[in-house]
């Protein structure tokens, strides 16, 4: 069946960078877009973008147009999300998810000196 | 950016009872192929979102046939019939339709 592992939770420091990871399994990786979603804690659901991993092709909500660099490894299956320039208000959970329907299950990062 | 409305930001009902969850676009989600990218997910609590229904009111695989998408344009409603104890969380639109893709507020379904 689909699954989408995400790397472990995150404890980095203002302006510091961060690199998360999605490992997807049960499907052909470069047949589905890979969007990320961002969850600030107790709020709604942001979108950040999304990758298409047969192109390498991507596309960004402005809004963290200079904060999120979207990639992919396809020997490994692997999406990836680099934030750059933390601070306090990237503290949140960022999910992975397949355009199919899939979730992977979340990485915390938190941002703090 | 398309805003997508919510209401109700809560709803308190009893186990068996139907809800019903509004969406109400900014724009219109038609896209210029024709179809309308009118999402629905379920958050539990502690657990990522789920897909429930796509393309305004097409189920995803697995889910009880007791959720009913509906609607059209700007328009758009979640039925629930016979609320059931795994139903509850909130419950969240999202269009795909225009850039940048939007999320809803969330609807929070709990019991009374």
């Amino acid at each position: 069946q689909v699954k989408l592992l995400q790397s472990g939770a995150a404890l980095v420091k203002p302006g510091d960078s961060v690199k998360m990871s999605c490992k997807a399994s049960g499907y052909t990786f470069t047949d589905y877009i890979i969007h990320w979603v961002k969850q600030s804690h107790g709020k709604s659901l942001e979108w950040i973008g999304y990758i298409n991993p047969y192109s390498g092709g991507t596309n960004y909500n402005e809004k963290f147009k200079s904060k999120a660099t979207l990639t992919v490894d396809k020997s490994s299956s692997t999406a990836y999300m680099e934030f750059s320039r933390l601070t306090s208000e990237d503290s949140a959970i960022y999910y992975c998810e397949v355009s199919g329907g899939y979730w992977g299950q979340g990485v915390m990062v938190t941002v703090s000196s | 950016d398309v805003v997508l409305t919510q209401t109700p930001v809560s709803l308190s009902v009893t186990l068996g009872d139907q809800a019903s969850i509004s969406c109400r676009s900014s724009q219109s989600l038609v896209y210029s192929d024709g179809n309308t990218y009118l999402k629905w997910y379920l958050q539990k609590p502690g657990q990522s979102p789920q897909l429930l229904i796509y393309e305004v009111s097409n189920r995803f695989s697995g889910v009880p046939d007791r959720f009913i998408g509906s609607g059209s344009g700007t328009d758009f409603t979640l039925k629930i019939s016979r609320v059931e104890p795994e139903d509850l969380g909130v419950y969240y639109c999202f269009q795909a339709t225009h850039d940048p893709n939007t999320f809803g507020a969330g609807t929070k379904l709990e019991l009374k």
